[in-house]
């Protein structure tokens, strides 16, 4: 089975930063990889899918790459919306989500 | 505008039986497949199942494989979740996603539900 991680874990970052994630798989992946937004007591909210691409609607400040095994989401100047929990999900198989990254206020 | 809305969670007993449901708005319902996704307390994103357009096809996590069934009603609008032989461990908020796209499913989840709690304690 696919085996997802995530790091940081956790990071803690001020509003302008620029911001990265790393996903990686266990096993190639190829492209089939999406990022989601969750804020507190709210649903996740798609950001990017098939690794790179944009989800209509979304800020051009995210943006992702990779394939394979290793991924990474960017948040070029973090903005104070987007402080937030991260997850990526895999859709190569049956869908799996990594445990994702916390971003919060240094 | 495009909406979906989950109804029917709560407190259950172990071993107990409850149905999810969700309805859709705003679009094409019939054209998309949809999924069922649960966060327990604290924790991450699990996906639980999804459906084909026509019901013809269905998918389930392992864990709850033979004890929870994904149905829809195409001419309601609607999703559902029966979820039976309930455990400690199935407590979560159950979303219910649109897919990514219609037609061919992409297993990415473009639209979700604000979530129905379900809690299974004694």
């Amino acid at each position: 089975a696919i085996r997802i991680t995530q790091s940081p874990s956790s990071l803690s970052a001020s509003t302008g930063d620029r911001v990265t994630i790393t996903c990686r798989a266990s096993q190639g992946i190829s492209s089939y990889l999406a990022w989601y937004q969750q804020k507190p007591g709210k649903a996740p909210k798609l950001l990017i899918y098939a690794a790179s691409t944009l989800q209509s609607g979304v800020p051009s400040r995210f943006s992702g790459s990779g394939s394979g095994t290793d991924f990474t989401l960017t948040i070029s100047c973090l903005q104070s919306e987007d402080f937030a929990t991260y997850y990526c999900q895999q859709y190569y198989s049956y869908p799996l989500f990594g445990p994702g990254t916390k971003v919060d206020i240094k | 505008e495009v909406q979906l809305v989950e109804s029917g969670g709560g407190l259950v007993q172990p071993g107990g039986s409850l149905r999810l449901s969700c309805a859709a708005s705003g679009f094409t319902f019939s054209s998309y497949w949809m999924s069922w996704v649960r966060q327990a307390p604290g924790k991450g994103l699990e996906w639980v199942a999804n459906i084909k357009q026509d019901g013809s096809e269905k998918y389930y996590v392992d864990s709850v494989k033979g004890r929870f069934t994904i149905s829809r009603d195409n001419a309601k609008n609607s999703l559902y979740l029966q979820m039976n032989s309930l455990r400690a461990e199935d407590t979560a908020v159950y979303y219910c996603a649109r897919d990514g796209s219609p037609g061919v499913t992409t297993l990415t989840f473009d639209i979700w539900g604000q979530g129905t709690m379900v809690t299974v304690s004694s």
